[in-house]
């Protein structure tokens, strides 16, 4: 079972929005409203961002947001800040009892 | 609070054993499953399986059979994941992360601060 696709970097100045794909298949992504999104800080564990695909925990800034269409789920960060700066992962059931995590991307904050 | 709260850093030879505890506090332990997650210097999350913690069932996933065992203390609300013959390739930081069901294994909420196993001779 492959990892799910994400761009290995990513980029924006402070102020400004990005948003990270994370494709996947028919049987992951596509199938369940089961995508998480984690950030990670160097030297760190994973923060839930968002789960269930559009949904943000207590706690976290609505700069941050979740949405998905067919087998590509998305991330979009608005109104960067230098604390933005980190590695997200994304993250979906697959089905048959098993979870996937896309490789990772790198956001830097210019 | 939840807190899930895992052992410190190991250094192991390689072909020798070692067992990462995970203890949870801020929840009823036995309500909510756990993942296992590791993460290799420089490389990105892998999952490696989830144990239902009120039946105690494991599951592993592909590339962690044989060698990997999940396991639970239900009386201190710990689980324990220990691996055997270690190798060079099994350096790395695990991860509990809590799973909010028990029917299936999901992206997880909370994670544990990790456990840097290193396997060098």
């Amino acid at each position: 079972q492959s990892a799910l696709t994400q761009p290995a970097s990513v980029s924006g100045s402070p102020g400004q929005s990005i948003t990270i794909s994370c494709t996947g298949t028919s049987s992951d992504v596509g199938s369940y409203n089961l995508v998480s999104w984690y950030q990670q800080h160097p030297g760190k564990a994973p923060k839930l961002m968002i789960y269930e695909d559009n949904k943000r925990p207590s706690g976290v800034s609505n700069r941050f947001s979740g949405s998905k269409s067919g087998n590509t789920a998305s991330l979009t960060i608005s109104g960067l800040q230098a604390e933005d700066e980190a590695d997200y992962y994304c993250c979906s059931y697959a089905g048959s009892s098993t979870v996937i995590f896309g490789g990772g991307t790198k956001l830097t904050v210019l | 609070q939840v807190q899930l709260v895992q052992s410190g850093s190991e250094l192991k030879m390689p072909g020798a054993s070692v067992k990462v505890s995970c203890k949870a506090s801020g929840y009823t332990f036995t309500t909510y499953a756990l993942n296992w997650v590791r993460q290799a210097p420089g490389q990105g999350l892998e999952w490696m399986g989830w144990i239902n913690t009120n039946t105690g069932n494991p599951t592993y996933a592909q590339g962690f059979t044989g060698r990997f065992v999940f396991s639970l203390d239900t009386s201190v609300s710990t689980a324990y994941l220990q691996i055997s013959s270690l190798k060079a390739e099994d350096t790395a930081v695990y991860y509990c992360a809590r799973i909010t069901s028990m029917l299936r294994p999901k992206p997880p909420d909370y994670w544990g601060q990790g456990t840097l196993v290193t396997v060098s001779s």
